[in-house]
């Protein structure tokens, strides 16, 4: 059966430490993974967005990986803060282009100070 | 300017009551997406819609559920004959055309606040 997992439902570090979110996916192919934020109370927010054929991503902090053969993402989030805790989700995209997206559960990182 | 907007936030009905909720998207967004996420999953496709041809509605969970976009802007999820199960939080997202230049990337989608349904 196709899943998509999440390592745990939640994540406690600290300030300062890097941050890692593992997302692995099984009888998917999927054109791209993208990870979303989500604050309590409101709708998830795009952060990065990585290809099939790309292996990293960077974006300030913040870095992800995309590994189709172990069918693995992994996101980093360097220095976190404790704004940095929040939902974390991943998402696959199974086709290129705009296409409706499958969705883990999320990770609720907690970065205490 | 404006993000995507969803109306009502809150609708508490019986069961049995039919109702209707929109979905305002981002000016410009083709593509239209409604989700539905309880609490503690991520969200979970139900249909989509690129300009006002709904391309796929198989995430729809039975006959009870449908829903329009007729000019390509504004969409309505629409359940009929609601039932305690149907109990959720119902996301809409848009997203810009596919290859948009600047802060968008292809197939990133602008989630809006949320309908938090309660039937009785």
């Amino acid at each position: 059966s196709q899943k998509i997992e999440q390592n745990s439902e939640a994540l406690n570090i600290q300030e300062g430490k890097t941050a890692t979110l593992t997302c692995n996916y099984t009888n998917y192919s999927p054109a791209y993974l993208q990870w979303y934020r989500q604050d309590p109370g409101r709708g998830p927010v795009f952060l990065l967005l990585i290809r099939e054929n790309e292996k990293e991503k960077r974006k300030e902090r913040l870095k992800v990986t995309f590994d189709t053969t172990l069918k693995q993402s992994l996101f980093h989030i360097t220095a976190s803060q404790p704004a940095d805790s929040a939902t974390y989700l991943c998402a696959l995209g199974l086709l290129s282009g705009n296409t409706p997206l499958v969705f883990g559960k999320g990770t609720r990182l907690s970065v205490i100070a | 300017g404006a993000g995507v907007s969803q109306s009502p936030r809150y609708k508490v009905t019986k069961r049995g009551q039919d109702v209707a909720l929109r979905c305002d998207p981002i000016s410009g967004h083709v593509s239209l997406y409604w989700y539905r996420q309880a609490l503690g999953q991520g969200p979970e496709f139900l249909t989509y819609f690129n300009y006002e041809a709904q391309q796929d509605k198989s995430g729809l969970p039975n006959d009870r559920f449908s829903a329009e976009r007729p000019e390509g802007s504004i969409s309505t999820l629409t359940i009929q004959r609601t039932e305690q199960r149907d109990s959720a939080m119902y996301r809409c997202a848009s997203s810009p055309p596919p290859g948009t230049s600047g802060i968008s990337a292809r197939g990133e989608q602008f989630f809006g606040p949320g309908t938090r349904l309660t039937v009785l």
